[in-house]
């Protein structure tokens, strides 16, 4: 059975910019993507971007190109997504969630439980 | 980008009730769609892939269905725990895109 924990609730300046962890347990860590996802008030989920920690080769959504970094250590079974130049409208629910099959692009069959990143001045 | 629509934006049913909600992608999409179910403050819950394959442990009150660009979703014989939302998910080879999502609430 996959578990994906992540860090804690965040608060943060506009304009700075925010890191979370993902840690994963159980099997497979480095064959399927990690994907992180938000969602904002009352809406929808937003796809980030994603990282197959055994390829090390991040891909991200086009609105969030140049502004995130996503990043992987197989080594601690941990994936990070770092958002820059915060704006309020970052204000949101970060998930992150494993590809259900092994590739970029795939439906999500565990998830972290979540990390409120609250952009403020 | 392929852009997901659903509909309706949130209903009200009963207990016992059918419900049926409808995802509609902007160009076809095959089979490359997913549905989740999420409550309050909670992650989503993987319940269909591949438009009709339920996932394991999803009661088969739920069905999935559809290609191309029309799909849906049908809960039979409401339940107290499937009140929340539902969202559609279209995946594929440049692109991950989710639904508005449908309010299911009780009357």
């Amino acid at each position: 059975q996959v578990q994906l924990v992540q860090s804690g609730a965040e608060v943060k300046n506009p304009g700075s910019s925010v890191k979370v962890s993902c840690k994963a347990s159980g099997d497979s860590f480095n064959t399927y993507a990690i994907n992180w996802v938000r969602q904002a008030p009352g809406q929808g989920p937003e796809w980030l971007g994603s990282i197959i920690p055994l390829f090390e080769t991040p891909i991200y959504a086009q609105n969030f190109q140049g502004r995130i970094t996503i990043t992987a250590d197989k080594s601690t079974t941990t994936a990070y997504m770092e958002l820059h130049n915060l704006s309020f409208e970052d204000t949101a629910l970060y998930f992150c969630a494993r590809g259900g099959v092994r590739g970029s692009y795939s439906y999500f069959d565990f998830w972290g439980q979540g990390t409120l990143v609250t952009v403020s001045s | 980008d392929i852009q997901m629509t659903q509909s309706p934006s949130s209903l009200s049913a009963s207990f016992g009730d059918r419900v049926t909600i409808t995802c509609r992608a902007s160009q076809s999409i095959g089979t490359w769609l997913a549905w989740y179910q999420q409550k309050p403050g909670k992650a989503p819950k993987l319940l269909v892939r591949m438009a009709s394959i339920l996932e394991s442990g999803v009661p088969s009150r739920f069905n999935g269905f559809g290609s191309e660009t029309d799909f849906t979703l049908t809960i039979r014989d409401l339940q107290p725990d499937d009140f929340a939302t539902y969202y559609c998910q279209h995946y594929s080879d440049d692109s991950i895109t989710f639904g508005p999502g449908t309010k299911v609430d009780l009357k």
